[in-house]
């Protein structure tokens, strides 16, 4: 059984850029969530995909989007990279829309905005 | 926002010794769930506990539930220096899909 892999895992982009981060979800599960966790402080949902579609979000802006592929892989985008998007970015998988167990998160994306 | 607060904020214990993390949250949840974390690395599931439920226990970890007082604790008996780590609570909330809210975490440091 493979677990959730993310891509790349440290990256460092400039104010303004753009950036894309990649997770493959785990074997069976249909389910990505994206989580944001800033330096000292507890992950923030940033939405969840399900079936190719956006599920749920949390409080973050358009500029933080999304996109499930066919395979329930799963990307994040962010446009007009801002400094307080330093981050560790999370991905975690879960067997179906409305799970209530356990997330099965992947060791993250670090991203520093310079 | 983040829906739990921690405390402590750090705790600095011996091997061999039991270490206590709090955890209170703000609104009614379907379960809450306790994570670890590795020097800012991903998060591992150590256990969950159901609103209907008051206790327990895997291994050498003990979660309680209280409710009434949106509160948890989770022990951790007979420490050990590899659960040097972070520890979130984290709270799921009956909002039509899953969104855990973690709280703050706090760090444990196990010393030999």
């Amino acid at each position: 059984e493979t677990g959730v892999t993310q891509s790349p895992t440290h990256l460092i982009k400039t104010r303004g850029q753009q950036v894309t981060l990649r997770c493959s979800s785990q074997s069976g599960h249909n389910t990505v969530s994206w989580y944001q966790q800033a330096l000292g402080q507890g992950p923030q949902f940033i939405f969840q995909y399900y079936r190719e579609e956006e599920n749920g979000r949390g409080n973050f802006p358009p500029r933080f989007s999304g996109l499930q592929f066919p395979n329930y892989s799963s990307e994040l985008n962010v446009n007009a990279l801002e400094l307080d998007d330093s981050a560790l970015y999370l991905c975690a998988s879960s067997p179906g829309r409305s799970n209530t167990g356990e997330l099965f998160f992947g060791e993250g994306s670090r991203l520093t905005v310079l | 926002s983040q829906q739990g607060e921690e405390d402590p904020q750090a705790l600095s214990i011996q091997e061999g010794e039991n270490a206590t993390m709090n955890c209170s949250y703000k609104t009614s949840i379907n379960n809450l769930q306790w994570y670890r974390q590795n020097s800012g690395r991903g998060l591992v599931h150590l256990i969950l506990i159901r609103s209907n439920e008051r206790e327990k226990h895997s291994g050498r970890l003990r979660v309680t539930l209280d409710t009434s007082k949106k509160s948890s604790s989770l022990l951790i008996t007979a420490s050990r220096a590899a659960d040097t780590a972070s520890y979130f609570c984290a709270t799921d909330l009956n909002t039509g899909f899953q969104k855990l809210v973690f709280g703050t975490g706090t760090r444990l440091l196990v010393s030999p």
